[in-house]
C-alpha cells in the first residue's frame, strides 16, 4: 500500500504569518491529494485538493503544491487567523483507497 | 442539504461485547467509507461500500465488518471488542469514485 508521512506534527505561528505543512508519499501511482481540516469534536473537512496532473492550486489564503518527481506535496496557509487553528491531515489516493498522514496540530497565536 | 449523520455519538462497551455503528450519507452519495481514528495514528481505512457492495477493504481483522443498504445507509459492526478498539470511528460519503470525502462527526467508542 501507500505510506504517507506528514511534518511537522505541531506548528505554532503568529497571527498574520504563513504556515506550511509538508507530506511525502511512497507510491508514484497515487493520483489525488486532498487536505482536510479537523476542528475539535468534528469530522475532517476538505479544504483543498490537487490531482497528479497539476502542480499547484490556490483558493484564497490556501494553496497546495505537488512535486511528483520528489513525491511530496505541501499545504500553504497565508495571513493566518485564529480560526485556522485546527488539526490538518494530508492524504493520498491509491487504487481508490485513501492513505492519511498522522496530522499537524496548527495553533495561530493572536 | 443535510450532511453525513453518524449515530450514536458516544458508546461505552466492555471487552468481548459487540457494537454496531450507523452512518447516513449525504443524499445522492453512493459511496460510504469507514475510518478508525486514534491519537497519533491519523485515520486508518477500514472499508468502502458502493451500491451495497464492498469495493475496498483495509488491513483490519475480520472482527470488523460492514454493510450498505439500498438507500446507501451503512453500518459497521465490531465483534468481540478489545481495549485497542477504543477510537473515533468516522464515516465519509462521496458521490461515486472516492474523491471529495464528506465526513460525519464520528462515533467515539470506548471499550472498558
Amino acid at each position: 500500500g501507500e505510506n504517507v508521512e506528514q511534518h511537522p506534527s505541531t506548528l505554532s505561528v503568529q497571527e498574520g504569518d504563513s504556515a506550511v505543512i509538508k507530506c511525502t508519499y511512497s507510491d508514484s501511482a497515487s493520483n489525488y491529494f486532498p487536505w482536510y481540516k479537523q476542528e475539535l469534536g468534528k469530522g475532517p473537512q476538505l479544504i483543498i485538493d490537487i490531482r497528479s496532473n497539476v502542480g499547484e492550486k490556490k483558493d484564497q489564503r490556501i494553496a497546495v503544491t505537488l512535486n511528483k518527481t520528489a513525491k511530496h506535496f505541501s499545504l500553504h496557509i497565508t495571513e493566518t487567523q485564529p480560526e485556522d487553528s485546527a488539526v490538518y491531515f494530508c492524504a493520498a489516493r491509491l487504487a481508490n483507497q485513501f492513505y492519511f498522514g498522522t496530522g499537524t496540530s496548527l495553533t495561530v497565536i493572536p | 442539504k443535510a450532511g453525513v449523520t453518524q449515530t450514536p455519538r458516544y458508546l461505552i462497551k466492555t471487552r468481548g461485547q459487540q457494537v454496531t455503528l450507523s452512518c447516513s450519507p449525504i443524499s445522492g452519495h453512493r459511496s460510504v467509507s469507514w475510518y478508525q481514528q486514534t491519537p497519533g495514528q491519523g485515520l486508518q481505512f477500514l472499508f468502502e461500500y458502493f451500491s451495497e457492495t464492498q469495493r475496498n477493504k483495509g488491513n483490519f481483522p475480520g472482527r470488523f465488518s460492514g454493510r450498505q443498504f439500498s438507500n446507501s445507509r451503512s453500518e459497521m459492526n465490531v465483534s468481540t471488542l478489545e481495549l485497542g478498539d477504543s477510537a473515533l470511528y468516522l464515516c465519509a460519503s462521496s458521490y461515486g469514485t472516492p474523491e471529495k470525502l464528506f465526513f460525519g462527526s464520528g462515533t467515539q467508542l470506548s471499550v472498558l
